[in-house]
């Protein structure tokens, strides 16, 4: 079975600062996807960054970079020069080739402070 | 991005009320999924639909009816619910059905309280 575990329950940065959010999944497929997903109080589930379990160089998308590991099964968020919007809980996710669900870990809540 | 969006965004029903919940994406994708979240608990895949045939209910009990009339409208028919059905539920949808490189994006939720 597929499992994905993020474990810090919650972390603080300071404003401008760089932090790196935890996730190890679990997996015996070679085809997967992870994806970083960023859920504000809102509810709404903002996807953020994707690495193809192929991929060879590292997946970035503006401030956000996924620090991919593949022999460690490690696919850790990092994001640059935090900013007060950028609290908010963060989910990993990962989905296998042929599968149709995301299989979300338990999600990690950040807290920018200025 | 409004490419999925949601209505109602809150709701507050009785058990024994009929209610629905609706979805829509303006991005053409072929896949349409209805997930739950309940506080504390990792998402929950409901139902999964592709090119409006349903093709997964992860058993769901029947008191949630999904409905998908065209490939860019989902609906969640909800009668006689129980107060644990109170959660968030968030759609999404993908370009295509099982492929890990797409990715699924999500409407903004409806906050259902069951009261």
């Amino acid at each position: 079975a597929q499992k994905i575990t993020q474990t810090q329950p919650g972390m603080f940065v300071q404003e401008k600062e760089a932090v790196t959010l935890d996730c190890t999944y679990d997996t015996s497929d070679q085809s997967y996807g992870l994806f970083w997903y960023k859920q504000p109080s809102s509810g709404e589930m903002i996807f953020l960054i994707y690495q193809g379990s192929y991929d060879e160089q590292n997946a970035t998308e503006g401030r956000y970079s996924l620090n991919f590991q593949k022999a460690r099964k490690s696919a850790n968020l990092v994001i640059s020069a935090s900013q007060l919007g950028d609290s908010a809980m963060y989910f990993c996710a990962m989905r296998r080739t042929g599968r149709r669900a995301l299989t979300f870990g338990s999600g990690t809540r950040l807290q920018v402070q200025p | 991005e409004t490419g999925v969006t949601q209505t109602p965004r809150h709701l507050v029903m009785g058990m024994t009320n009929k209610k629905s919940l609706k979805c829509e994406q303006h991005l053409g994708h072929n896949a349409m999924y209805w997930y739950k979240q309940s506080a504390k608990k990792p998402l929950e895949l409901m139902f999964v639909y592709s090119l409006e045939e349903r093709v997964e209910n992860n058993s769901v009990p029947s008191r949630f009816s999904p409905e998908c009339p065209n490939s860019s409208h989902l609906f969640l028919h909800l009668h006689t619910l129980q107060p644990e059905d109170s959660a968030l539920y968030l759609c999404a949808s993908s370009l295509r059905l099982a492929a890990s490189t797409d990715t699924q994006y999500f409407g903004p939720g409806t906050r259902l309280t069951v009261l």
